[in-house]
C-alpha cells in the first residue's frame, strides 16, 4: 500500500531560493530515504535518514526527521535550474525486509533560471 | 557508487506480443532486485520482489501470469511482459539493492513501453 504522501505535489521556485519538500508515513520505520527523478529516467538516492536521526545533510541538502508525528522534510537550499526533477521520499519499515521501500506521491519541483 | 543497467530505454511492440526487460547489476551482487510501474506524474508502484534462485514475490493485484519475473544469477533479473496490450503502455524500472544492510536502492533508467 502507499503510504508516503508529500505536499507540495508541485512547487516552482526562482534560481538561488531554497525549496522545502514535506513527507508523511503511517506505519514504524526502519529509515526513511529521498530519491530525485528526472523526467522519463530511473531515481537516484539523494539521503538516507535513520529512525534515531533527526537531521541529516548533504552539500545543499537537509533532511529532517519527526517520528512522533511520522514526518519528514527536505530542504534544497540555494536552487539551480539543474535540480529540477520529481523528489520522492520512501520508507523503509520495521515489518519488511531492509530493501522494501515504500514510495511517497513525490513532489515535482521546478527551478526557474 | 553501484550501477545497475537495464534494457531497453524504450520499445515499441504490437498487442499480443511479448516483450523482455533486462536489468543487471554491473559491480555488485543483488540476490533482490525490485520491478515498479509508474505512470505520468505517478508514484512507483511496486509489483514483484525478485529473488535469486527463487520464485518471484508479487504484490497484490499484479499478474504473475502476466509478468513473468526470472532472477537466474545475482547480477541479472528479467520481466516478461506478456502478451502486450495497449493497458500495459508504462514505464518499467527496476531496482536493486547492494546488500550492505539493505538499505538505499539503486536504479536503473527505466524502460519505457508502448503497445500499440
Amino acid at each position: 500500500s502507499q503510504q508516503g504522501e508529500e505536499d507540495p505535489q508541485a512547487l516552482s521556485i526562482q534560481e538561488g531560493e531554497n525549496a522545502t519538500m514535506n513527507c508523511s508515513y503511517k506505519t514504524s520505520i526502519n529509515n526513511l530515504q529521498w530519491y530525485r527523478q528526472n523526467s522519463g529516467r530511473g531515481l537516484v538516492h539523494l539521503i538516507l535518514i535513520r529512525s534515531n536521526e533527526r537531521e541529516k545533510h548533504s552539500g545543499r541538502l537537509r533532511v529532517t526527521l519527526d517520528t512522533s508525528k511520522k514526518s519528514s522534510s527536505l530542504l534544497i537550499t540555494a536552487s539551480r535550474a539543474a535540480d529540477t526533477a520529481s523528489y520522492f521520499c520512501a520508507t523503509a519499515g520495521r515489518e519488511t525486509s531492509g530493501s522494501r521501500l515504500t514510495f511517497g506521491e513525490g513532489t515535482q519541483l521546478t527551478v526557474n533560471p | 557508487g553501484a550501477v545497475v543497467s537495464q534494457h531497453p530505454s524504450w520499445v515499441i511492440c504490437k498487442s499480443g506480443t511479448s516483450v523482455k526487460i533486462e536489468c543487471r547489476s554491473l559491480d555488485f551482487q543483488a540476490t533482490t532486485m525490485f520491478w515498479y510501474r509508474q505512470f505520468p506524474k505517478q508514484s512507483l508502484m511496486l509489483m514483484a520482489t525478485s529473488n535469486e534462485g527463487s520464485k518471484a514475490t508479487y504484490e497484490q493485484g499484479v499478474e504473475k501470469d502476466k509478468f513473468l519475473i526470472n532472477h537466474a544469477s545475482l547480477t541479472l533479473s528479467t520481466l516478461t511482459v506478456t502478451s502486450a496490450h495497449p493497458e500495459d503502455s508504462s514505464f518499467y524500472i527496476c531496482s536493486a539493492g547492494n546488500g550492505v544492510g539493505g538499505e538505499k536502492l539503486f536504479f536503473g533508467s527505466g524502460t519505457q513501453l508502448s503497445v500499440l
